[in-house]
């Protein structure tokens, strides 16, 4: 079964400090990674899309890494604000369907950063 | 929320009773996706679209049905809510099949009591 699980699930830091949330998965066939933030009553927003070959990339204050071989991504915020305070999910695409990629998402690490 | 309005934003209903829930988009886009979000749980599929009139189920389709007549608006309808279906449903289009980017609407906070 495909999974995708997020660690920790919820987090505090104080503003301007950095934080890495973490993402394993058993998705395969393996298409792409994502990572999206969802503020509190909004719907997801993408910031990072990597496929198999791309191990980084960056978006921002927000950096994303991919190891394809041990099936772990990590989402690094550097000098957080009081605006990422949020949830950061992780999605991983299996391939395509008849309805484009198909979709594992995780449960999302709840961030929260204080003054 | 690029150009998709989710109607309505809340609602709260009885069990039994028929609920329609409408996205609209304003982009053109192909695919349309219904989700919901539960406390736990990834956001999980339920219906979507690949064109008008075609659709197909996901993978917790059970209780729903969809509709889509124009481009521009899909529908979910729950012919007989039941609290089980208390949830947050979240509209999403992307253009292509092959494309990576999938963008979300507001959300609808569904409560059936």
């Amino acid at each position: 079964k495909n999974q995708v699980e997020q660690s920790p699930q919820s987090l505090i830091i104080l503003e301007g400090k950095n934080c890495t949330l973490q993402c394993n998965y058993t998705v395969s066939p393996f298409s792409n990674l994502r990572w999206y933030k969802q503020d509190t009553g909004r719907g997801p927003v993408s910031l990072t899309i990597m496929t198999f070959s791309e191990n980084t990339k960056s978006n921002g204050r927000y950096t994303a890494t991919l190891d394809a071989d041990t099936k772990q991504s990590s989402l690094h915020i550097t000098a957080s604000q009081l605006s990422d305070s949020a949830s950061y999910i992780c999605v991983v695409s299996g391939g395509l369907t008849g309805g484009g990629n198909k979709l594992t998402f995780g449960t999302g690490t709840q961030l929260k950063v204080e003054l | 929320d690029a150009g998709i309005t989710q109607s309505p934003r809340h609602k709260v209903t009885e069990t039994g009773t028929p609920v329609t829930l409408r996205c609209h988009q304003t982009e053109n886009h192909r695919y349309m996706y219904w989700y919901r979000q539960d406390p736990g749980h990834g956001l999980r599929l339920i219906h979507y679209s690949y064109g008008v009139k075609d659709t197909d189920k996901g993978e917790v389709s059970d209780g729903y049905s969809v509709s889509r007549s124009k481009t521009e608006d899909f529908l979910l309808t729950l012919e007989s809510a039941t609290s089980s279906q208390t949830s947050v449903y979240f509209c999403a289009i992307t253009d292509s099949i092959g494309a990576y980017e999938q963008y979300f609407g507001p959300g609808t906070r569904l409560t059936v009591t």
